[in-house]
């Protein structure tokens, strides 16, 4: 079965610190993954995602994320960060000829500091 | 465009009792997934629904059931509630060979 980790629980940042957040999943086979954010009182939002091709993927509102195969890992960056981002970001993954069924990391709450 | 929409918002049930909770898809999209959130977890995977049959589940016990209807909405139905039950119930919508599913806001469960 597979299985997404995300280690920060919580991240706490000043505005226009640095952002990354790690995951690490694990399944050998093909894999799409995606990166999601939900921000206080709102629903899932789809912030990138990363099916097959260049690595480095960009999304919505700045924020991209890496896929290294090789370390079974697709972090989520962005250079500058804004109070708005505050929320909390959830990676997931799936795999091909499945169900489609999304597997969630357990979320990392980012708080951004004014 | 209409986006995922779910109702109720929130309930509250106590322990034994059964619940319905209900989900219309994206325009356009002809199937449904739902999953459970629990307070501080990530989204849990149940069921997906697709052409009105279930179409893979999850890990969750079968008190948990669904249904789709020809216009692609979609039911999840719990049986004999637990206090392990409360949530947040997320409906997700997609076109069966899309790999990207759109959420709906959710139906907060809680079980007294």
């Amino acid at each position: 079965a597979q299985s997404v980790s995300q280690h920060n629980h919580h991240v706490i940042l000043s505005e226009a610190a640095s952002l990354e957040l790690g995951c690490n999943y694990s399944y050998g086979g093909t894999v799409n993954l995606f990166w999601y954010v939900q921000y206080p009182g709102q629903h899932l939002q789809l912030l990138l995602k990363y099916f097959s091709g260049d690595p480095l993927v960009k999304g919505i509102k700045g924020f991209e994320a890496e896929f290294i195969k090789s370390k079974f890992s697709f972090n989520l960056r962005k250079p500058s960060v804004q109070w708005s981002d505050t929320a909390e970001y959830f990676c997931a993954v799936n795999r091909a000829g499945s169900a489609r069924q999304l597997t969630f990391g357990s979320g990392t709450q980012l708080t951004v500091l004014p | 465009e209409t986006g995922v929409t779910q109702s109720p918002t929130h309930l509250i049930k106590t322990r034994g009792q059964q619940v319905t909770l209900r989900c219309s898809s994206q325009s356009g999209h002809n199937t449904v997934s739902w999953y459970q959130q629990a307070l501080g977890q990530g989204p849990q995977f149940i069921f997906q629904y697709y052409r009105e049959e279930e179409n893979g589940r999850g890990n969750f016990p079968p008190r948990f059931s669904g249904l789709q209807f020809p216009n692609y909405s979609s039911e999840l139905n719990v049986n004999a509630l637990e206090l392990d039950d409360s949530a947040l119930y997320l409906c997700a919508s997609s076109l069966v060979a899309s790999n990207e599913q759109f959420f709906g806001p959710g139906t907060r469960l809680t079980v007294l």
